[in-house]
């Protein structure tokens, strides 16, 4: 079964860099996709793609069957849900994949 | 720009009730996808259209259906609806979908079945 996997809670200081991790059981995966979603608001997203990509703060590393999203200089704004996504098979479906999400704490 | 809109954003059901709910594409997006997010867990997949077609289903009964208008704004219903149901539906745009493209999503519908 096509699953993404991600830990449930991430705790950090401000100013720090953490790091989510994500890994996937999902076949023939392309794309990892990292979005962001405070409760009440679109989810949004950071960064995305098939090798290590950087978006301002955000970085995404790639390999096949995981990735890892580093947010640098964490602020307290950054407290919030991160969902890891994938993209299975061909990706003619417009599937995406999501994991659970994981809520990251920032200790001032 | 405006970015995906979505009505109403909160909405009561009691069982067996038949809802609909709306989502209107960035413009110039011609694919909507649909996502049911329940407490405490991600989005799950539920369809994308594209040019009025179906283009992909996720493992949801035959209860959820959708369509697509010409303008390309896209309706969920849910029939004879479930207390699992429950749940925020969130629709998402993209230009021409896939799953490889960029889905930009709405703030949701939260849905409550009584």
């Amino acid at each position: 079964k096509d699953q993404v996997f991600q830990p449930s809670t991430v705790a950090s200081s401000e100013g720090a860099v953490v790091e989510i991790f994500c890994n996937h059981s999902v076949s023939n995966a392309y794309n990892f996709f990292w979005y962001l979603h405070f409760p009440g608001c679109a989810p949004r997203l950071l960064v995305k793609g098939s090798k290590p990509s950087q978006q301002g703060r955000y970085n995404m590393t790639y390999e096949r069957f995981s990735s890892s999203l580093l947010i640098l200089q964490v602020r307290e704004a950054d407290a919030a849900v991160y969902y890891c996504a994938h993209c299975p098979g061909s990706g003619n479906t417009g599937k995406l994949i999501f994991g659970q999400g994981t809520t990251l704490q920032v200790k001032p | 720009d405006a970015g995906v809109t979505q009505s109403p954003t909160h909405l009561i059901k009691t069982r067996g009730q038949q809802v609909t709910l709306r989502c209107s594409p960035i413009s110039g997006h011609k694919s909507v996808s649909w996502y049911q997010q329940v407490l405490g867990q991600g989005p799950q997949f539920i369809f994308q259209y594209y040019e009025k077609e179906e283009r992909g289903r996720g493992n949801f009964p035959d209860r959820f259906s959708a369509r697509q208008f010409p303008n390309y704004s896209s309706e969920l219903n849910v029939n004879a609806l479930l207390l699992g149901d429950s749940a925020l539906y969130l629709c998402a745009s993209s230009l021409i979908g896939g799953g490889r493209e960029t889905q930009y999503f709405g703030p949701g519908t939260r849905l409550l079945v009584l």
